[in-house]
């Protein structure tokens, strides 16, 4: 069992539709993070928020939009995506931003974009 | 460029063997150094970190690494290995210690497992 929950675990979309990934996560943390994972790549740090507050947006393209509501819950908003866009979207959470607390990790929503 | 490197993309072991898995780093400090593992169909869970002291460390799951400065690298082992090791390993960095949580991660070893 994890404390991060992400959902759906899967999601198939066309370019043209709007979907969402949630993240909920049950540790009590205040940082929560978006990854992408995508085949023969490292990790990317896509989104990080501290507090509610995004302290970090890594070049990612405007069709990925973050919304954190509270400290329990990450949303990745998604519209007019790309088939590159495709991969395994990872969110983690960690107490806060100080080095050195071990980010934990939800099972990922696997993203299709066709 | 700074970069985080596990050179082999595939390993396979006979259950039983030892296991060593590389990752070499080319950040300047000595950064914090983590090993994750992602199991097929899920996340990544920590297994060890390395942040100062003691250059051996021991993680979960009978797992050990050993930072070298000398060779900027962090090798992962385990002396006997499971069938339910098999797994994807990653090797993270974290360049700047002391400042925000900043994971860099290499490409993964992917860790095959025969009886």
């Amino acid at each position: 069992e994890t404390g991060v929950t992400q959902t759906p675990r899967h999601l198939v979309m066309g370019m043209t539709n709007k979907k969402s990934l949630k993240c909920e996560q049950h540790l009590g943390h205040n940082a929560m993070y978006w990854y992408k994972q995508s085949a023969k790549k490292p990790l990317e740090l896509m989104f990080v928020y501290n507090f509610k507050e995004q302290t970090e947006n890594n070049s990612v393209p405007s069709r990925f939009s973050p919304e954190c509501p509270n400290s329990s819950h990450l949303f990745l908003h998604l519209h007019t995506l790309q088939p590159e866009d495709s991969a395994l979207y990872l969110c983690a959470s960690s107490q806060d931003r100080r080095t050195g607390n071990t980010i934990y990790f939800g099972e990922g929503s696997w993203l299709t974009v066709v | 460029a700074q970069s985080v490197t596990q050179p082999d993309i595939h390993i396979t072991v006979s259950e039983g063997a030892s296991l060593e898995l590389r990752c070499n780093y080319s950040y300047g400090a000595t950064p914090y150094l983590f090993w994750y593992v992602q199991s097929p169909g899920q996340g990544l869970q920590l297994l060890l970190k390395y942040f100062s002291g003691d250059t051996l460390v021991q993680g979960i799951k009978g797992f050990e690494a050993e930072f070298k400065r000398s060779q900027s690298s962090f090798n992962l082992r385990k002396p006997s290995v499971h069938w339910s090791d098999a797994a994807e390993y990653f090797c993270a960095v974290d360049p700047y210690g002391g400042g925000a949580n900043n994971l860099f991660f290499g490409t993964g070893t992917r860790l095959t497992v025969i009886p």
